[in-house]
C-alpha cells in the first residue's frame, strides 16, 4: 500500500523568506503523480503544484517550486518569497497512474511572519 | 462558473442517527470522490461515483454509502453515526482532460459533529 510521510507538523518563515516543506512516500509503481494541497483555514483544498513521476524536470509554479527524487522517494516544496496569505495547512498527497485516489500526508502548518 | 459546492457547511448529529450530505460537481464535471477529514489529519478517500455507480471505494464500512444523481450531483450517507465519524467531509469533482492528466476540484466541506 502506499503511504505518504510529512514529518514536520508545524513550519514558519518570516514573510519574503524561502521555506522548503518535506514529504516522502511509498510506492511499488512506477507511474504516478504527486501533489501539493494548500488549506487555508476556509477548509477548501487548493492545488498548489503538480508532478508527474515520469518527468525529470521538477514542477514550477510561480514562487512554488518542488525538488522531487523519484529514487529517494522524496517530494519537497520550496515557497520563495513567502506571502502572509501563504499561511495554512500544506498537504502533500500521492496518486496512482489509473486512479482518482489520492493518498494524502497528515500536513504542515505554515505560518508566515511579518 | 461555480466551482464545487457542498451542503449543509455545518451540522450536528446525534450518536445512532442518520445524515444525508450533498455534493455539486464544477459545471461540466461528471466524476465526484468524498474525502473524510479528521481533525488534525489529512483527507481520507471514501469513494468516487462516475455515472451513477461507486467505481472505486476506500477502507470505510458499509456504514457510509453513497449516490449521483443523472446531473451529476452526489450524495454521501452515513448510518448509526458514531462519534468517530465527527470530521470535515470533503467533495472533490473532476473532468477527465486527456488520458490520465486531469484536476480535481475540492468543495469547502461539511462539518458533521456527532455527540
Amino acid at each position: 500500500a502506499q503511504t505518504v510521510t510529512q514529518s514536520q507538523p508545524e513550519m514558519s518563515v518570516q514573510e519574503a523568506e524561502t521555506v522548503t516543506l518535506s514529504c516522502t512516500y511509498d510506492t511499488s509503481e512506477s507511474d504516478y503523480y504527486l501533489f501539493w494541497y494548500k488549506q487555508p483555514p476556509s477548509r477548501q483544498m487548493i492545488l498548489v503544484i503538480r508532478q508527474e513521476a515520469y518527468k525529470q524536470q521538477n514542477a514550477t509554479e510561480n514562487r512554488f517550486s518542488v525538488n522531487f527524487q523519484k529514487a529517494a522517494k522524496s517530494f519537497s516544496l520550496k515557497i520563495s518569497d513567502s506571502q502572509l496569505g501563504d499561511a495554512a495547512m500544506y498537504f502533500c498527497a500521492y496518486r496512482g497512474y489509473n486512479t482518482d485516489k489520492l493518498i494524502f500526508g497528515t500536513g504542515t502548518r505554515l505560518q508566515v511572519f511579518p | 462558473d461555480a466551482g464545487v459546492t457542498q451542503s449543509p457547511t455545518h451540522l450536528i448529529k446525534t450518536r445512532g442517527q442518520q445524515v444525508t450530505l450533498r455534493c455539486s460537481p464544477k459545471s461540466g464535471h461528471d466524476t465526484v470522490s468524498w474525502y473524510q477529514q479528521a481533525l488534525g489529519q489529512g483527507p481520507q478517500f471514501i469513494f468516487q461515483y462516475y455515472e451513477e455507480e461507486e467505481r472505486q471505494r476506500g477502507n470505510f464500512p458499509d456504514r457510509f454509502s453513497g449516490h449521483q444523481f443523472p446531473n451529476y450531483s452526489s450524495e454521501l450517507n452515513v448510518n448509526a453515526l458514531l462519534l468517530g465519524d465527527s470530521a470535515l467531509y470533503l467533495c472533490a469533482s473532476r473532468a477527465l482532460l486527456s488520458g490520465t492528466h486531469y484536476e480535481q476540484y475540492f468543495g469547502p466541506g461539511t462539518r458533521l459533529t456527532v455527540t
